[in-house]
């Protein structure tokens, strides 16, 4: 089944805590991007990566970090998270929109609590 | 920089009936595409219907429609039959033809009562 994965799917922190979520996907996309969906703000794109060693900033990076070691994977990590890091988070990939395909695929999200 | 409004926070609708949508959106470009999606209350992310700016027809699928007014930057969706599972939250969202980043609305929350 294509999907794309994120674990953990909840998580409470404490502030300064180093964290990682992981995101799968098993699609062989070249696109990954991470959002962060706040209450009244909508999803906003946090990092995104074109391919395997490329990514870049989106529209909110501040306090995150990314890395796209291998093309099935695009994890997210909090160095010293912050309450203001409190949100929901979603990983979502595409193909290359050259091939025509539009949709991109979500995960399942992550509810993170930093305290 | 593109930006996408949606003014109706929340909507109410009773089953069976019609239920519209708004969503505005701003960009100077000409070819790009547009997306409605739904969270349910299980926060997963579905794609419910996607317009290209190059067609003029509007994109229908099954009993959700959109009305796409390019020079009006207007894309309001339009769901027939209401059913108790469509209650959740709408996401309106934009993607330029040239990237694949998604820029959101901020959401319409709909609750379809019995």
């Amino acid at each position: 089944e294509a999907q794309v994965t994120q674990n953990p799917r909840y998580l409470i922190t404490v502030t300064g805590k180093k964290l990682t979520v992981t995101c799968s996907q098993n699609m062989n996309h070249e696109y990954m991007s991470w959002y962060r969906q706040d209450p009244g703000l909508g999803l906003r794109q946090i990092y995104y990566s074109m391919n395997v060693e490329v990514t870049d900033k989106g529209d909110v990076p501040e306090g995150y970090k990314v890395s796209r070691k291998e093309k099935r994977n695009f994890p997210l990590i909090l160095e010293s998270p912050s309450p203001n890091q409190t949100s929901l988070y979603f990983c979502a990939s595409s193909s290359d929109r050259t091939s025509g395909s539009y949709e991109q695929y979500f995960g399942p999200g992550t509810r993170l609590t930093v305290t | 920089a593109q930006t996408v409004t949606q003014s109706q926070p929340e909507m109410s609708v009773q089953e069976a009936e019609t239920v519209t949508l708004s969503c505005t959106y701003d960009t100077s470009e000409n070819n790009y595409y547009l997306f409605w999606y739904k969270q349910p209350p299980s926060r997963q992310m579905i794609l419910v219907i996607r317009q290209e700016a190059y067609k003029q027809q509007n994109a229908t699928e099954n009993r959700f429609s959109v009305n796409f007014q390019k020079a009006a930057k207007s894309f309001s969706l339009k769901i027939s039959d209401s059913q108790l599972g469509d209650t959740a939250m709408y996401f309106c969202a934009f993607r330029s033809y040239n990237t694949d980043k998604l820029i959101f609305g901020t959401g319409t929350r709909l609750q379809v009562f019995p």
